[in-house]
């Protein structure tokens, strides 16, 4: 089983700063790596799948980079929304497994 | 436009079996590379993906719980249904369906189960 690792645990911005949230795989995933921000009482919605590509109706300031182990989602200046708990989900190798997550809170 | 809404107990008793039900609309299961698939989160922890099942019947399993998992499809309702045996207060949780092959790109709404006695 592929254990992701996601880093920090919690980060604390401000609104309108950068955000940059880690998410490491025990094996490469090549590129099949999801990004999901997940608010209280809410669902998961997806962010960024196969590593790069933003999902329908998600806004450009979220992007996502890395390949083989280590990837990157990056805010690029923190909405009044986004704060939230976001977390990674491979799906190169069965099973799928997802990241402990990264909460990202206001400073 | 993709929807999805899971249905069942709220209360469980432990060794009793759940049965959950994916209703959705907007998609089709008999439709070439269409996958459903089953994600569970306990009360303030991560999500555990459990189970997915694609067009084809093909059928994959958490190895965690696949001794306890079953997932069905009917294409003619619009379902997909999940069954877990032998349920135990570690398995309270919201359990959520999600259209999708591995990246679940829509989500129910999620439905909140608790083990107990």
């Amino acid at each position: 089983e592929i254990v992701l690792t996601q880093s920090p645990a919690t980060l604390s911005l401000s609104p309108g700063e950068r955000a940059t949230l880690s998410c490491r795989a025990s094996q490469s995933v090549s590129s099949y790596l999801a990004w999901y921000q997940q608010k209280p009482g809410q669902a998961p919605r997806l962010l960024i799948y196969d590593a790069s590509n933003r999902a329908t109706g998600i806004p450009a300031r979220f992007s996502g980079s890395g390949s083989g182990t280590d990837f990157t989602l990056t805010i690029s200046s923190l909405e009044p929304e986004d704060f939230a708990v976001y977390y990674c989900q491979q799906r190169s190798n069965w099973p799928v497994t997802f990241g402990p997550g990264t909460k990202v809170d206001i400073k | 436009q993709i929807t999805l809404k899971e249905s069942g107990p709220t209360l469980v008793k432990p060794t009793q079996t759940l049965t959950l039900t994916c209703t959705f609309s907007g998609f089709s299961l008999s439709t070439s590379g269409v996958g459903v698939g089953w994600i569970r989160q306990p009360p303030g922890k991560a999500l555990e993906w459990l189970a997915l099942i694609y067009w084809d019947d093909d059928k994959r399993y958490s190895p965690s719980l696949k001794s306890r998992l079953t997932i069905t499809k009917d294409t003619s309702k619009n379902q997909v249904v999940l069954t877990m045996t032998n349920m135990d207060p570690v398995d309270t949780a919201t359990y959520y369906c999600a259209h999708g092959r591995g990246a679940f790109d829509i989500w129910g709404q999620g439905t909140m189960v608790t083990v107990s006695s």
